[in-house]
């Protein structure tokens, strides 16, 4: 699976957009961005994913480069609740997608993004 | 919504102990996954299991060992507790697709073990 970097942490206010940055230079043609986030003492959680194009849930957008060598996660809106550490994670999806991934997730250091009133 | 649960939130256990965590998840998912998180290290995969009596092992697997007898449920055992196991464990299951793909983990809670 391909590193990511990203900044060890970031502020937002409340209410801003929140753009959380990841790059991923060596990522290869079947893997994917994948954005999680885990709040204190809870377990990750799944934010979104993408391949190329950008894509939108109601939790936030990706963005995506066109060369795919960075991503930004956006949080529309962010609120107190969003203060947590966000992990950017590639991996192929393995199966038919291509690749070998048995599904196991590499978590990095992740942003913890600080929301503030 | 997907729903993971794990047996315990806290757990106090005595060193040589034998000390069962429990996960179970209600949406059906072929791919269960047992994580151990300690801080500077990340997550690190203990096993995982494909299917019900199948299991592989992940990066840290030495002193643990899983059963999946039904597949909602998937059980992490510590045959004997030791000091070292102290940490966060945390169970994520997801489903495969269509094309065998493996898709996004859903976690649980967590459970805190401390072994003194």
């Amino acid at each position: 699976d391909a590193k990511t970097t990203q900044p060890t942490s970031m502020d937002c206010a409340e209410g801003r957009a929140a753009n959380l940055p990841c790059n991923h230079s060596t990522i290869s043609g079947n893997e994917y961005v994948y954005w999680y986030r885990q709040i204190h003492s809870q377990g990750p959680q799944y934010i979104i994913h993408g391949l190329k194009n950008n894509e939108t849930n109601e939790m936030a957008s990706l963005i995506i480069t066109e060369d795919r060598k960075s991503s930004t996660l956006i949080l529309p809106h962010a609120t107190l609740r969003d203060t947590a550490v966000y992990y950017c994670i590639v991996r192929d999806k393995g199966g038919d997608a291509g690749g070998t991934s048995y599904g196991k997730l590499t978590f990095g250091q992740g942003t913890i993004l600080t929301v503030h009133p | 919504d997907v729903k993971v649960t794990q047996s315990s939130r806290y757990l106090v256990k005595r060193t040589g102990e034998k000390v069962f965590l429990e996960c179970v998840q209600d949406m059906d998912h072929e791919n269960m996954f047992w994580y151990r998180q300690d801080p500077g290290l990340g997550l690190r995969l203990i096993y995982f299991s494909y299917d019900v009596k199948m299991k592989e092992k992940g990066d840290i697997p030495e002193g643990y060992s899983v059963s999946r007898e039904k597949k909602e449920r998937f059980s992490l055992i510590l045959e004997s507790a030791s000091t070292n196991q102290t940490s966060m464990y945390l169970c994520a299951s997801s489903f495969v697709g269509m094309d065998r793909g493996q898709y996004e983990q859903y976690f649980g809670p967590g459970t805190r073990l401390t072994v003194t």
